[in-house]
């Protein structure tokens, strides 16, 4: 089955700066790749995503890479904030829809 | 739209006990899932459904049931609970085409 990596597992940065979280997949038919934030308490919530006919997409400070021959993808936030303090998970679908999550990054804005 | 509803919100049971942990969704959509969620262990998949009547085994099956009888639900049993299955519970449901998972709110569980 697929195997999801994901890297750091916790991120801290000065407000502003930018980050990056990257994942790993083992599975070259996994075909769409999305981001799950979930602050403390709450349910996940999906950032953005990708399919893997694309190889980049950008959501105003989010965008996520995709590279199909490496298989990895990662997440980029730029001018980051406070509020965007969260534990961050990438995924990876492959066949009958099975979703396949990374271990989550736990990301720090600092002031 | 309500979305995805789950119940109970939180739950204790003693090792042995039985209980059902309740999903709906109201947005017709055709794929559900149940997931867990253990500290530094990410969401592991339970089951999934791919429409009514059709169910099959995630990463994680072991100790738990699932059942499609329509489009709406997708209950999650636990037959004899352990500590192990101490967790939260998350339900979710995608609609075929775009893939998204739009999750419930989740339910915790305490067995002890």
């Amino acid at each position: 089955g697929e195997n999801v990596e994901q890297h750091p597992s916790t991120l801290s940065v000065q407000e502003g700066d930018s980050a990056v979280i990257k994942c790993t997949y083992s599975d070259s038919a996994s075909n769409y790749f999305p981001w799950y934030k979930q602050e403390l308490g709450k349910r996940p919530q999906l950032i953005i995503d990708i399919r893997s006919n694309v190889g980049e997409k950008k959501d105003q400070r989010i965008a996520v890479t995709l590279n199909k021959t490496a298989k990895h993808f990662s997440l980029h936030i730029t001018e980051t904030q406070p509020e965007d303090s969260a534990v961050y998970f990438c995924a990876a679908k492959g066949g009958g829809n099975k979703l396949t999550f990374g271990t989550g990054t736990q990301l720090k804005v600092e002031l | 739209n309500a979305g995805v509803t789950q119940t109970p919100k939180f739950q204790v049971l003693k090792t042995g006990q039985s209980m059902t942990l309740q999903c709906a969704q109201d947005m017709n959509h055709e794929y559900m899932s149940w997931y867990r969620q253990d500290p530094g262990m990410g969401l592991r998949l339970i089951h999934y459904s791919v429409g009514a009547g059709i169910t099959d085994q995630g990463e994680v099956p072991n100790g738990y049931n699932v059942s499609r009888s329509t489009t709406e639900d997708f209950p999650l049993r636990l037959l004899s609970a352990a500590p192990s299955q101490t967790s939260v519970y998350f339900c979710a449901s995608s609609n075929r085409e775009h893939g998204e998972q739009y999750f419930g709110p989740g339910t915790r569980l305490t067995v002890t």
